[in-house]
């Protein structure tokens, strides 16, 4: 079952300019995290943050947590060409005591040169 | 060594065929995954290896049957697969299964192509 929710679906932006996307979700979580994937490749962690924890900062990347509203913002500043992937939010449900990453519809970026 | 490392890159089967994708990791983590990918879709998890038994199992068909021989190696065994099985299979591994703070860590994936 699918428990984020990204916002926007896609994005397309002009390298130097910030992309701003957002995740919803729908129950309580220990943390929430953010991947990014390129075509057709692997996902690669990107940052973690813990239900306790309300912003975090990775060089060009700056999340947000709000858990009253169930929601989660990545920014990445400065945009570079290079930055062109799908991005994902990824939340971790409980079943049977195992503990199951779930991600969300993805926001697809495109930063033009 | 922080890679999980996914064999073959591309696979092309007729549903008559039994092929297995491989997949292994070297950095000590308890728990592997599989998921199936279809295009500009998220991954959908399918199975979920935990001390190398298999504790998550969703919904799979059977068509699908994932094997753990030791801690370092996931196979998943494919036989008589339908053309909409069609998708890039992901491996991934976290370094302990019962924390849920751990990050995955993917490999390249396997782009399958059933005929």
């Amino acid at each position: 079952s699918q428990q984020g929710e990204e916002d926007p679906q896609a994005l397309s932006i002009q390298e130097g300019e910030n992309a701003t996307m957002n995740c919803s979700y729908k129950t309580s979580i220990n943390n929430l995290q953010w991947y990014r994937q390129n075509s057709g490749r692997g996902l690669v962690h990107l940052i973690l943050i813990r239900s306790n924890e309300r912003e975090k900062h990775s060089g060009r990347l700056r999340v947000t947590l709000d858990t009253s509203k169930k929601s989660s913002s990545l920014l990445i500043t400065a945009s570079r060409a290079a930055d062109t992937a799908s991005y994902f939010c990824a939340t971790v449900l409980t079943s049977g005591g195992s503990y199951i990453p779930t991600f969300g519809r993805g926001t697809s970026l495109i930063v033009h040169p | 060594d922080t890679e999980v490392t996914q064999t073959p890159k591309h696979l092309v089967m007729g549903m008559t065929n039994k092929k297995s994708l491989k997949c292994e990791q070297h950095m000590g983590h308890r728990a592997m995954y599989w998921y199936k990918q279809k295009a500009k879709k998220p991954p959908e998890l399918m199975f979920v290896y935990s001390y190398e038994k298999l504790s998550i199992n969703e919904s799979v068909p059977s068509r699908f049957s994932p094997e753990c021989p030791n801690s370092s190696l996931l196979n998943l065994h494919l036989h008589a697969l339908q053309p909409e099985d069609s998708a890039l299979y992901l491996c991934a591994s976290s370094q302990s299964p019962q924390q849920g703070y751990e990050k995955l860590f993917f490999g390249s994936g396997t782009q399958l192509s059933v005929l």
